[in-house]
């Protein structure tokens, strides 16, 4: 089964530099890659996503890269503010059919100091 | 996006006793159905996925007596924990997808405390 990989664990930025989060996964036939933001207590929310047959996407201040021959995908946050404080997740989907289950990274911890 | 409800939001209740949490999906039809567990400071972990009108798929190592998952319409899945233990307690959440969209849409979860 898929199995991913996210690092680092916990990561501490001053406000306005850049923050990037790295994830690998094992099931080259895993197609579709969401990166969730969760704040405490709250659900996961979908902060930006890419497809396998996309290279990179970027949504103002958030980028996502996929590398498909090495199997990593990372999100890159650039322009850090307080307010982007929070655990983020990747996640990695092989879909297709009825059953599009998501595995989720462990998770990264995202301090931005002000 | 769409919007995904789920309730209660919060429940306490004593060992033994049996908890139902509603998971709906209210603009949209889910064809299918998930339901996950997270531990304080930990990830999502897929517990099992529903799809409506038949039986639920659970992950290896969850007990599918204990935790019940019915997906009766497109709208709604429930999961009940049968005769909790305080190792029950956790924040259980549901997403809700379709067969076409690889988007998930989260609930926004239960907190369960078993005393």
């Amino acid at each position: 089964g898929e199995n991913v990989e996210q690092h680092p664990s916990t990561l501490s930025v001053q406000e306005g530099d850049s923050a990037v989060i790295k994830c690998t996964y094992s099931d080259s036939a895993s197609n579709y890659f969401p990166w969730y933001k969760q704040e405490l207590g709250k659900r996961p929310q979908l902060i930006i996503d890419i497809r396998s047959n996309v290279g990179e996407k970027k949504d103002q201040r958030i980028a996502v890269t996929l590398n498909k021959t090495a199997k990593h995908f990372s999100l890159h946050i650039t322009e850090t503010q307080p307010e982007d404080s929070a655990v983020y997740f990747c996640a990695a989907l092989r879909g297709g059919g009825a059953t599009n289950k998501l595995i989720f990274g462990t998770g990264t911890l995202l301090a931005v100091q002000p | 996006g769409a919007v995904v409800s789920q309730h209660p939001s919060r429940v306490i209740c004593k060992s033994g006793t049996s908890v139902k949490i509603e998971c709906r999906s209210l603009d949209f039809q889910a064809t299918t159905m998930f339901w996950y567990r997270q531990f304080p400071k930990k990830s999502l972990m897929l517990m099992a996925t529903s799809n409506e009108g038949s039986k639920a798929t659970y992950e290896q190592g969850v007990e599918k007596d204990k935790f019940l998952i019915n997906h009766a319409s497109l709208t709604l899945s429930t999961l009940t924990v049968t005769s909790a233990h305080p190792e029950d307690s956790s924040f259980y959440i549901c997403s809700a997808g379709t067969v076409s969209y690889n988007e998930q849409f989260f609930g926004p979860g239960t907190r369960l405390t078993v005393l």
